[in-house]
């Protein structure tokens, strides 16, 4: 069956530094690997996300790269913001299906 | 344009009492999605609905969970006889399925259920 692992679980970075979580995965078919942020109080919202067909993703500050041999995926952050603490989710889909599975979160905190 | 809404945002019932949550999906999406949330934990799925497909329930966590779709658009989660372990953060998504596989799902801002 399908799964994803998250790590780690709670994360805490000095303001400015790299934050790097990640993934894996279990179904070989999965083709879509997207990240969400969740606020306190807020839904999940997507950040990034990436298609098997690439290694890597940028978008400003954030990053993500996929290794579709060893089935896993990460997230970077790079020069962290006060704003950048919240929870992060990664998901894959389940082999041909839209069915999400996501992990179990890291809870990102940054210090001043 | 609106995003997916819930509703209540919040519901406090009695133990054994019934509830209904309500989302209303982003119009046109064809997808939608139930889970529960407890706090500080991960998103459980509950349960996926995807046109005029039968549902997915294979994450409801006993019989006392059901949900319904009508029409392709709202959708009400029910909970009968509740306990106090359903207490929990109830998030639906709704999300665009294409041929190209676009799988964002756009999440409203749940309804915290606690039950006394």
């Amino acid at each position: 069956g399908e799964n994803v692992e998250q790590h780690p679980s709670t994360l805490s970075v000095q303001e400015g530094d790299s934050a790097v979580i990640k993934c894996t995965y279990s179904d070989s078919a999965s083709n879509y690997f997207p990240w969400y942020k969740q606020e306190l109080g807020k839904g999940p919202q997507l950040i990034i996300d990436i298609r098997s067909n690439v290694g890597e993703k940028k978008d400003q500050r954030i990053a993500v790269t996929l290794n579709k041999t060893a089935k896993h995926f990460s997230l970077h952050i790079t020069e962290t913001q006060p704003e950048d603490s919240a929870v992060y989710f990664c998901a894959a889909p389940r082999s041909s299906a839209s069915k999400i599975i996501f992990g179990s979160g890291t809870r990102l905190s940054i210090r001043p | 344009g609106a995003g997916v809404s819930q509703s209540p945002s919040n519901k406090v019932t009695e133990k054994g009492k019934d509830v209904e949550l309500r989302c209303d999906p982003i119009s046109g999406h064809t997808a939608l999605y139930w889970y529960r949330q407890s706090l500080g934990q991960g998103l459980e799925f509950l349960i996926y609905f995807q046109g005029n497909s039968a549902p997915d329930k294979s994450g409801l966590p006993s019989d006392r969970f059901s949900a319904e779709r009508t029409g392709g658009s709202v959708s009400t989660l029910t909970i009968q006889r509740t306990q106090q372990e359903d207490s929990a953060v109830y998030l639906c998504a709704s999300s665009l399925q294409t041929s190209g596989g676009s799988y964002e799902q756009y999440f409203g801002p749940g309804t915290r259920l606690t039950v006394t």
